[in-house]
């Protein structure tokens, strides 16, 4: 049984750069079947996909977060990493990183396993 | 502002059925084989309980059912239960980019 679980500070301060790390157990990272997503969902607020990384490290970034935003990936210890950068406190939220399944023609279909989400909070 | 519409709120007895909609466009709904909905209780991560617009996942109850038509998909929970009080989200994608519904609270009266 998959699990992903995020790590990472929960508080950064402003103008720095967000740092967070999912780790996937139970499955390898390293396969074609899925890209590997992350998505934020501010308090009291809805969800916001802010991009997925695949095993080739082709990645795919929500356009309004493209500037500041990068993906990685460390096969070596099966886990997927986010920076986010020059934050602000409308980047406070909860982090999580999802397994998002991919259909025959590359095509993401829906994010199946979740981690527990990480809280982050932005101020000085 | 979401990219699919859907209502805040919605409300339903135990033992009835209520159905949420999630409003799109021709660009995502209208035009994706693969619409999602989530149940996420407060405090929890999302849970994936509908995918392909109509299949539930195993271990999800035959409670829940999803469709579409057109623009429009909808969620249907027949057998209202005290714990399927939770906010849902629709999810689908345009140019394999995912995209949510604001999500809509469901109250179990």
């Amino acid at each position: 049984q998959v699990q992903l679980q995020e790590s990472g500070p929960g508080l950064v301060k402003p103008s720095q750069t967000l740092s967070l790390t999912c780790t996937v157990s139970g499955g390898s990272i390293n396969s074609g079947t899925y890209y590997w997503s992350w998505i934020r969902q501010h308090p009291g607020k809805g969800l916001e996909w802010i991009g997925y990384i695949y095993y080739t490290g082709k990645t795919h970034y929500n356009a309004s977060l493209k500037s500041r935003v990068s993906m990685s990936l460390d096969t070596s210890k099966n886990q997927f990493s986010l920076q986010m950068s020059s934050v602000t406190a409308a980047d406070t939220a909860v982090y999580y990183c999802a397994r998002d399944t991919v259909d025959s023609v590359m095509a993401p279909r829906g994010m199946d396993v979740w981690g527990h989400g990480t809280t982050v909070t932005v101020s000085s | 502002q979401s990219a699919l519409a859907q209502p805040a709120s919605v409300s339903g007895s135990p033992g009835q059925s209520i159905t949420i909609s999630c409003i799109g466009t021709s660009t995502d709904i209208g035009f994706s084989d693969y619409v999602s909905w989530y149940q996420q209780h407060p405090g929890e991560a999302p849970k994936l309980i509908i995918s392909d617009v109509s299949s539930r996942p195993s271990g999800v109850s035959n409670r829940f059912s999803g469709s579409k038509s057109g623009n429009t998909a909808s969620l249907t929970i027949s057998g209202l239960q005290a714990e399927d009080e939770a906010d849902y989200f629709c999810s689908s994608y345009t140019d394999s980019r995912p995209l949510f519904g604001g999500g809509t609270k469901m109250t179990v009266l």
